[in-house]
């Protein structure tokens, strides 16, 4: 079945550090992909999406672009900041099959002023 | 954010009890799902719901059953609750089955 792997965390940064977080994905045809951020004691809460090759996801100063090539959709900050910190998800939406929605383990970022 | 609620927030009960969690929504979305979340297993599927009446079993679906007899209202029930059922529960909905999912703030079940 179809899946997705992220990079093991915790990551760690200082604030204003470059960020990657890296996702592959396994998958019949070419599924949507979405990055999901969890901040503490809350819910997931949608951050970005792409539908299609090549299509750049961006919100909150965050970006991700769907690259079938390499299956890939790496979640990328320029500058992070302390309110960053959280647990970050990545997904997709098979095209077929019995499961809705299909999520990676999640990376917990840590930023430090 | 999106209108979903879950009820309650917070339950601890013991073992051998029936449990039931509520997830109410207004956004009038046709799917519905309940997912668990443990530390090192990230958030696995329970059932889910595609319309009134209408459910699905998903990867975890043992020892929980679920009802939906409105649009609006997705309900969790464990018949008999296990200490392996402790966990933090999350309800999220959808308006299609390939639209993004929207999660609730999540309801932290503690059975001792």
């Amino acid at each position: 079945g179809d899946s997705v792997t992220q990079m093991e965390g915790p990551v760690t940064l200082s604030e204003e550090a470059f960020l990657t977080i890296n996702c592959t994905y396994t998958a019949t045809g070419y599924p949507s992909l979405f990055w999901y951020v969890q901040y503490p004691g809350e819910g997931l809460q949608l951050l970005l999406k792409a539908t299609k090759a090549d299509d750049k996801g961006s919100n909150k100063g965050f970006e991700a672009t769907y690259r079938k090539e390499t299956t890939s959709f790496h979640l990328e900050k320029g500058s992070v900041q302390v309110s960053d910190s959280a647990v970050y998800f990545c997904a997709l939406i098979p095209r077929s099959g019995n499961t809705p929605l299909v999520f990676g383990k999640g990376t917990r970022l840590s930023v430090i002023a | 954010d999106a209108g979903i609620t879950q009820s309650p927030r917070h339950k601890v009960t013991e073992t051998g009890t029936p449990v039931t969690l509520r997830c109410h929504q207004t956004e009038n979305h046709r799917y519905m799902y309940w997912y668990r979340q443990d530390p090192g297993h990230g958030l696995r599927l329970i059932h889910y719901s595609y319309g009134v009446k209408d459910t699905d079993k998903g990867e975890v679906s043992d020892g929980y059953s679920v009802s939906r007899s409105k649009t609006e209202d997705f309900l969790l029930t464990l018949e008999s609750a296990t200490s392996s059922q402790t966990s933090v529960y999350f309800c999220a909905i959808s308006d299609g089955r390939d639209q993004p999912q929207h999660f609730g703030d999540g309801t932290r079940l503690s059975i001792l």
